[in-house]
């Protein structure tokens, strides 16, 4: 069974390019979470998806980040015009379903750089 | 949301039994109690989770207070992959939000 798979482990931008970060789900799962987690501090929530619906986006910055969840494909999140403070790792989890006694699966995460 | 409060780091041998305490006083009556770890460069592992009843897995085993306000990890036989930030997370089951809040965690380390 393949767990949740994030691609790239690594990846590294200039300011003012953008960065797509993409995690498929494990098998079954349809919900996904996305997480942040910078330098030196805690994983942070940022946004809870469905397929094709964003659920829940309150931890997601107002500008420059949006995240989706295709009927086919993976979860993409996307950072438009990168700033050095997005430099973090990036973690995605999945869910089989989103009552609270079910656990979150979780990826190895991106990790994003900033030049 | 309801918040835990764990010890920041915590020491063990290896081959010894690990108890890793969390207090959750405020811990609502159908709030869940998720524990996971981070291994260093990874992603948080899921670990075990219970409600009222102690829980026992492959992994760990959770014993939960009486009154719920508190709960403790045990780590049966701690190895060197034990290492990790260990996280205690309460999860509510009210409205659409299924965020884990993650605290500081304690970071376990194994001494051989």
């Amino acid at each position: 069974n393949a767990g949740v798979m994030q691609n790239p482990r690594h990846l590294v931008r200039r300011r003012g390019q953008e960065a797509r970060l993409r995690c498929s789900p494990m098998k079954g799962h349809s919900h996904v979470y996305w997480y942040r987690q910078l330098p030196e501090e805690g994983l942070k929530f940022m946004v809870y998806l469905q397929k094709e619906n964003i659920i829940d986006e309150s931890g997601m910055p107002k500008e420059r980040f949006s995240a989706e969840f295709p009927k086919e494909g993976p979860s993409i999140l996307r950072i438009q015009q990168v700033v050095r403070g997005d430099s973090a790792a990036y973690f995605c989890a999945s869910s089989f379903d989103r009552v609270s006694n079910q656990p979150q699966h979780f990826g190895d995460g991106t990790r994003l750089s900033i030049l | 949301d309801a918040k835990t409060t764990q010890p920041n780091s915590m020491e063990s041998n290896e081959e010894e039994p690990v108890h890793l305490p969390c207090n959750h006083s405020t811990i609502s009556g159908t709030d869940y109690i998720h524990w996971y770890r981070q291994l260093p460069s990874q992603g948080p592992e899921y670990v075990i989770h219970g409600l009222t009843s102690n829980v026992n897995n492959r992994m760990a085993s959770l014993a939960i207070a009486e009154d719920r306000k508190s709960s403790t990890l045990i780590l049966h036989r701690a190895t060197l992959r034990d290492a990790a930030v260990y996280y205690c997370i309460l999860s509510s089951p009210s409205g659409s939000a299924r965020q884990l809040t993650f605290g500081s965690g304690t970071q376990l380390t194994v001494l051989p």
